[in-house]
């Protein structure tokens, strides 16, 4: 059975600096991963996705995120945080782009002015 | 970009009642669509997949008789909670797939309290 484990539950961070949020995976097959972001009270927004090719990929709001097939895990990363960026984040797998997804926990991240 | 929505965003209801919400792709055709529920401050857990024209998929440990799922059309989902209790209280999220890019889109959700 395929699952998906965030290890931190909370992280808080200052505005400006760097971010990173663990994604860690099991599943049987050539994984399809993606990192949502939910604002309170709102549904999911897409960061990003892989599915093949470039382990390195980038997403929108300057988030990033890489595969890394022999640790499972897909961390996401952000170079300078914005207040902006406080929300829930969640990381997914599935077995293709369209099918049902597994999500994590989610990982809660406040941004400290 | 493909656009999903959900009616209501928000539902009060008395414990006993049914209460529909509907999901609806805006601009695109989802033969499959996925009910998830999200407890508060936990994560999404997937309660049943549906397909347009058949009946739904359900999870294991979800109730099929109480979480009513149709999915009549290419773009309109519809789940009801039957008999509704205050541990169905819950933010209720759509997803559907689209049909021309296999890619999966959310809608904002549902908020349903049940007093």
């Amino acid at each position: 059975a395929q699952s998906v484990t965030q290890p931190d539950i909370h992280i808080t961070v200052s505005e400006g600096a760097s971010l990173e949020l663990r994604c860690n995976y099991s599943y049987g097959a050539t994984p399809y991963l993606f990192w949502y972001v939910q604002s309170p009270g709102q549904g999911l927004q897409l960061l990003l996705k892989y599915f093949s090719g470039d382990t390195l990929v980038q997403g929108i709001k300057g988030f990033e995120a890489e595969f890394k097939r022999s640790q499972s895990s897909f961390n996401l990363r952000k170079p300078s945080v914005h207040w902006s960026d406080a929300a829930e984040y969640f990381c997914a797998v599935g077995a293709n782009a369209g099918n049902k997804l597994t999500f994590g926990g989610g990982t809660r991240v406040l941004v400290k002015p | 970009g493909a656009v999903v929505s959900q009616h209501p965003s928000w539902v009060i209801c008395k414990s006993g009642t049914s209460v529909k919400i509907e999901c609806r792709s805006l601009d695109f055709q989802a033969t499959t669509m996925f009910w998830y529920r999200q407890f508060p401050k936990q994560s999404l857990m997937l309660m049943a997949t549906s397909n347009e024209g058949s009946k739904a998929t359900y999870e294991q440990g979800v109730e099929k008789d109480k979480f009513l799922i149709n999915h009549a059309s290419l773009t309109l989902s519809t789940l009801t909670v039957t008999s509704a209790h205050p541990e169905d209280s819950s933010f209720y999220i759509c997803s559907a797939r689209a049909v021309d890019t296999d890619t999966q889109y959310f809608g904002p959700g549902t908020r349903l309290t049940v007093l």
